[in-house]
């Protein structure tokens, strides 16, 4: 079991451009979440979804993130038109239904925007 | 206002000491309570689960949750450099709605 995969490590972007953040969750997990984490906000959850579909998108910024996951092997986080203020950790996790049921999360993707 | 609130936001001890964190949420219809370790460069990584009153001790950690207080503490004993992280705690409901709700985080240093 490799664990949560997320690709790539780092990433840096200029301004206006576009960013996708990948994430391969655990085989057989049914649940996928996206995190953002900076210094100053701490973790702050973004979307997450059941068997692919998605759940709760309470947490994304409306007008240039979005998320899919086409598949149960992949997600995607997709920012349009990077801005500074997207600096940050972004962290992809997997777990099992239920909040009973830990969260496995990935490395992090660390985006920075110049 | 968030959910769970954690403190102190940074704390050192000594090697071989105690380190005690403490989490407080505001939420009634949380029911399962997690405690979260990242050390730097890697993801947050789930230390030990707590879902009843009272005490779980997994060899050096000790999780103490009071429901009815909506509080929960991690005391680590015989603290090693190791422990040097990030500690999250996590709460979540019990049906439903799958998500986590984390605190801010409490820094670990622990001097050799």
């Amino acid at each position: 079991n490799a664990g949560v995969i997320q690709t790539p490590r780092h990433k840096v972007t200029g301004k206006g451009q576009e960013a996708t953040l990948w994430c391969e969750p655990i085989s057989g997990h049914s649940a996928v979440f996206w995190y953002r984490q900076t210094i100053v906000q701490g973790l702050e959850f973004l979307t997450y979804f059941r068997n692919q579909a998605p759940i709760d998108d309470s947490g994304m910024p409306k007008e240039r993130f979005s998320a899919q996951m086409p598949n149960q092997s992949h997600s995607t986080l997709k920012i349009q038109s990077t801005q500074p203020q997207d600096s940050a950790v972004y962290l992809c996790a997997s777990s099992f239904w239920g909040g009973a049921y830990e969260q496995y999360f990935g490395p992090g993707t660390r985006l920075t925007v110049l | 206002q968030q959910k769970v609130q954690q403190s102190p936001e940074s704390l050192s001890v000594p090697e071989g000491g105690m380190a005690s964190l403490n989490c407080t949420s505001s939420d009634r219809n949380f029911q399962y309570f997690w405690w979260y370790r990242q050390h730097s460069g890697e993801g947050p990584k789930a230390l030990m689960s707590i879902f009843s009153d009272g005490d779980k001790k997994e060899g050096r950690f000790t999780a103490h949750l009071n429901k009815a207080s909506l509080h929960v503490s991690l005391h680590i004993r015989d603290s090693q450099p190791s422990d040097s992280a990030l500690y999250f705690c996590a709460a979540s409901e019990p049906t439903g709605y799958q998500n986590f709700y984390f605190g801010k985080g409490t820094s670990l240093t622990v001097i050799p």
